[in-house]
């Protein structure tokens, strides 16, 4: 059975840092393309990054670039974000989410066909 | 970046009734349009990609149609477990874009 567990939420102060942890099974985790989306109380979802399969190449939304970094260990089936400079609008549940690529020819387009079920952040002073 | 426009924000509707909801790409995503179910509290779920393709063990009565900048994705007879927020969202590119959201009650 496929299985994307999140870790890593908790209450932060604005200005601090946190890093999530996604914990992979049930998959070939190098086989897969992984991301991070978030969801804001209230808002809707919000993509923030994808990483590689052998995490060589990394994009993001402009609302996080330089002040998150997302990284995997394809050895431990594990994937990360660094959340750094954090920000009162931050305060989200952030998902783990495997990337589904349904036209190879076409490069990275896809489909987010897993999602773990969440951990929480809340920057606040 | 591609704006993704849903249609309507919100709808009651009741157990059995058919429904459509609506997503326009602010310029041509091809067929590169995927639908996602959200539950408080649940992960999301991937219904449809590609525009048109059911997502294994998502039920038949879910569809979606459409290319270029419209999209639909229709419920032929709503089901109790089908109440929830769905959300559209475009991968012809980055930064990968949902809209905003179709929230739907019960009636």
């Amino acid at each position: 059975e496929v299985q994307v567990v999140e870790s890593g939420g908790g209450l932060v102060q604005p200005g601090g840092s946190l890093r999530l942890s996604c914990a992979a099974s049930g998959f070939t985790f190098s086989n897969y393309i992984m991301s991070w989306v978030r969801q804001a109380p209230g808002k809707g979802l919000e993509w923030l990054s994808y990483i590689s399969y052998s995490g060589s190449t990394t994009y993001y939304a402009e609302s996080v670039k330089g002040r998150f970094i997302i990284s995997r260990d394809n050895a431990e089936s594990s994937l990360s974000l660094q959340l750094d400079n954090l920000r009162d609008d931050d305060t989200a549940v952030y998902y783990c989410v495997r990337v589904f690529i349904y036209n190879p020819a076409s490069g990275v387009k896809g489909a987010f066909d897993f999602w773990g079920q969440g951990t929480t952040v809340i920057v606040s002073s | 970046d591609i704006q993704m426009t849903q249609s309507p924000s919100s709808l009651s509707a009741s157990v059995g009734d058919g429904l459509t909801i609506t997503c326009r790409a602010s310029e041509n995503i091809n067929i590169y349009l995927n639908w996602y179910q959200v539950k408080p509290g649940k992960a999301p779920k991937l219904l449809i990609y590609g525009a048109s393709t059911l997502q294994s063990g998502v039920p038949s009565r879910f569809s979606g149609s459409g290319s270029a900048r419209d999209f639909t994705l229709t419920i032929s007879s709503l089901q109790p477990d089908d109440f929830a927020t769905y959300y559209c969202q475009q991968s012809y590119n980055t930064p990968y874009t949902f809209g905003q959201g179709t929230n739907l009650e019960i009636k």
